[in-house]
């Protein structure tokens, strides 16, 4: 079964800081996978994925995210936090036996403080 | 620009209400999904849409019916609703081909009393 966990409830980190968001999935073959943003009272918006090719990935507002098939880790990542990055954060991995399903994490809340 | 939009965006309902959840996409995508978003549990897939005229069960689909007679739109049914099924609803679509991101609407807030 396809599955991805993102073990930490709430990350603060202060302004200006590196802040890292952690996913780990579980996948059959090879995985697809994706990080979304969710702003309060919006719905989710796609910042990066990773299909195959290089491990560093870069997407939308500066955040890029590290693939690391070893550790089955896909780690959100950024080296500069600003407190407008305060959101809710969502690892997500797209069935590659099945397209047409994503199987969400439960999401981190991110908290960049001042 | 319009992209992904859900009506209604709050609604209250009693039990045993019914109520339509109404989804329409402008970007001509093949699938479409309906979601639930619970505190700690990210999202859900309740239905999802491969085409027009075409609909499959997601993980929780008990309570729901939806129908895609138009490729645009997408449409979430609850016949009785129940407390259970107080939650945030979520549409989104994607092309069919490749491996490509959903887009979401902004969401329906619906309780059921």
């Amino acid at each position: 079964a396809q599955s991805v966990a993102q073990p930490e409830d709430q990350v603060n980190v202060a302004e200006g800081n590196p802040l890292t968001v952690k996913c780990t999935y579980s996948v059959s073959g090879n995985p697809y996978l994706f990080w979304y943003v969710q702003y309060p009272n919006r719905g989710l918006q796609f910042l990066l994925k990773y299909i195959t090719g290089d491990n560093l990935v870069k997407g939308s507002y500066g955040f890029e995210a590290e693939f690391n098939k070893s550790q089955t880790s896909f780690h959100l990542k950024k080296p500069s936090a600003l407190v407008s990055d305060s959101a809710l954060y969502f690892c997500a991995v797209r069935d590659i036996r099945n397209f047409n399903k994503f199987y969400f994490g439960s999401g981190t809340k991110l908290n960049v403080k001042p | 620009n319009a992209g992904v939009t859900q009506t209604p965006k709050f609604r209250v309902l009693k039990t045993g209400q019914s109520m339509t959840l109404l989804c329409a996409q402008d970007m001509n995508h093949e699938y479409m999904y309906w979601y639930r978003q619970d505190p700690g549990m990210g999202l859900r897939l309740i239905h999802y849409s491969v085409g027009e005229g075409t609909t499959a069960k997601g993980e929780v689909p008990d309570g729901y019916n939806v129908s895609r007679l138009k490729k645009q739109n997408f449409l979430l049914g609850l016949e009785s609703a129940a407390p259970s099924q107080t939650s945030v609803y979520f549409c989104a679509s994607s092309h069919g081909q490749g491996v490509q991101p959903q887009h979401f609407g902004d969401g329906t807030r619906l309780s059921i009393l």
